[in-house]
């Protein structure tokens, strides 16, 4: 039980274009899920977390309208990088957390490169 | 949330016991003591956690010191698909926001 599946696993895109990650509870309702961003060799940095049917709540230099968040049911949540650019190339990964237990389920990530 | 403290990195033998310690001296009495394993290129997987009472798993053993200072992660019989980074996490529980330091790179050796 309690498995995350996001997709696409790895995606390569052109500077300029948009890119949308999905993150799915598969077997349970998830009140809350996360993104996080991860530079190699570095740690996890959350970037937002989102509840279901509210807007997402961004961490400090996050910006909000390049990194849309949409959690519109208790099994699904989607990260769109808007107008990708090289810099935003990293390792997308997202994890929801159950409605029983204080605990993140996460996804296998996604990897960005932005050419 | 309290912080944590971790060795940098760890070797163990295949078949041997992994001893994980994490210092988190600043803990509070709500915190409780999460871990977390990442392995290379994939999304960390939850591993156990506890409050002050010593918890056991499938995967692992938590061992949480009396005054609650520090904790060890226990792989009981290491094999080379552990080899990971270990991420000691405390987290109040109605916090959800999980911060996430360098954790320990354990190398699991044939």
């Amino acid at each position: 039980g309690a498995v995350v599946s996001q997709h696409p696993s790895w995606v390569i895109c052109k500077s300029g274009t948009s890119v949308k990650i999905e993150c799915r509870s598969l077997d349970f309702q998830a009140t809350t899920m996360f993104w996080y961003r991860q530079f190699p060799k570095q740690s996890l940095m959350l970037m937002a977390t989102s509840n279901e049917g509210s807007k997402a709540t961004y961490e400090q230099g996050v910006e909000k309208d390049k990194f849309l968040i949409n959690h519109a049911s208790l099994t699904l949540s989607t990260l769109t990088v808007t107008s990708a650019h090289p810099e935003d190339s990293s390792f997308y990964i997202c994890s929801a957390n159950g409605v029983l237990r204080n605990i993140q389920y996460f996804g296998a990530g996604t990897r960005l490169s932005v050419l | 949330d309290a912080k944590t403290t971790q060795p940098t990195s760890m070797d163990c033998a295949e078949g041997r016991a992994a001893n994980l310690p994490c210092n988190h001296s600043t803990i509070s009495g709500n915190e409780y003591v999460y871990w977390y394993r990442q392995i290379h290129s994939q999304g960390p997987q939850y591993i156990i956690h506890g409050l002050k009472n010593n918890e056991t798993n499938e995967m692992a053993s938590l061992i949480i010191t009396e005054d609650r200072k520090s904790s060890t992660l226990i792989l009981p019989h290491a094999t080379l698909r552990d080899t990971a980074v270990y991420y000691c996490i405390v987290l109040a529980g109605n916090n959800r926001k999980l911060i996430w330091g360098l954790g320990t790179s354990l190398a699991v050796n044939p």
